[in-house]
């Protein structure tokens, strides 16, 4: 059974280029996820989906990050420009039943903004 | 909101021992406590959960304890192995609307 699975698996970038991260959940479940891990915050959640509508973006850093989740099967994250202090691994996570529960993470997205 | 702190922040065992790692949380509301583990250059692995209505949990090697008075709860790995060296990380979450609060994480080596 596939997990969650992610793509680029990392991508290197230049400051002020547009960079779009792509998850596609565990097939059922109807929760999706997107955090960002740093050594120095740890791992914050940036925003939760639920049935592909967003429930909770209040840790979205600000404007230049955007998430969609067109189908219950793709989810985009989305960041333009990119600064930086955006670089990080950033992790898609899906659930079964609608909440915060039993999350399973995917490989992640190692971000390098230079 | 919850606040989760995670003790203590590197773990030496010798393979065969035992390594506990604690967590507290601050929010009595608070229901459910899974813990991750993470390999290196790998995503967070869920390996065991607790609810709040649940003492104690056990998975083979692992374990996890909860004691709600006191709001913490522990992790235990017996008879450790080479495997079981990564970072793990607690978490909590409760009340309404509030999200999965990690802890900073432990490194564990299991050394030979």
């Amino acid at each position: 059974d596939a997990g969650v699975i992610q793509s680029p698996r990392h991508e290197v970038t230049e400051m002020g280029q547009e960079v779009t991260l792509r998850c596609k959940p565990i097939s059922g479940h109807n929760s999706l996820f997107w955090y960002r891990q740093t050594m120095m915050r740890g791992l914050e959640l940036l925003i939760y989906f639920n049935n592909n509508v967003p429930i909770d973006d209040s840790g979205m850093p600000e404007d230049r990050f955007s998430a969609k989740m067109p189908n219950a099967s793709f989810s985009t994250l989305k960041i333009q420009p990119s600064e930086p202090r955006d670089s990080a691994v950033y992790f898609c996570a899906s659930s079964s039943g609608g909440g915060y529960y039993e999350q399973y993470f995917g490989p992640g997205t190692r971000l390098t903004v230079t | 909101g919850e606040n989760v702190e995670q003790h203590p922040s590197t773990l030496s065992v010798q393979e065969g021992d035992s390594a506990v790692i604690k967590c507290t949380y601050s929010d009595s509301a608070s229901n459910y406590f899974p813990w991750y583990k993470q390999e290196l250059g790998k995503g967070p692995q869920l390996i065991i959960d607790i609810r709040s209505n649940v003492g104690e949990k056990k998975d083979q090697r692992i374990a996890v304890t909860l004691n709600k008075t006191a709001k913490h709860f522990s992790l235990h790995i017996t008879e450790t192995q080479p495997e079981d060296s990564a970072v793990y990380f607690c978490a909590a979450i409760g009340g309404t609307a509030s999200k999965l609060t990690f802890g900073t994480g432990t490194r564990l080596q299991v050394t030979l």
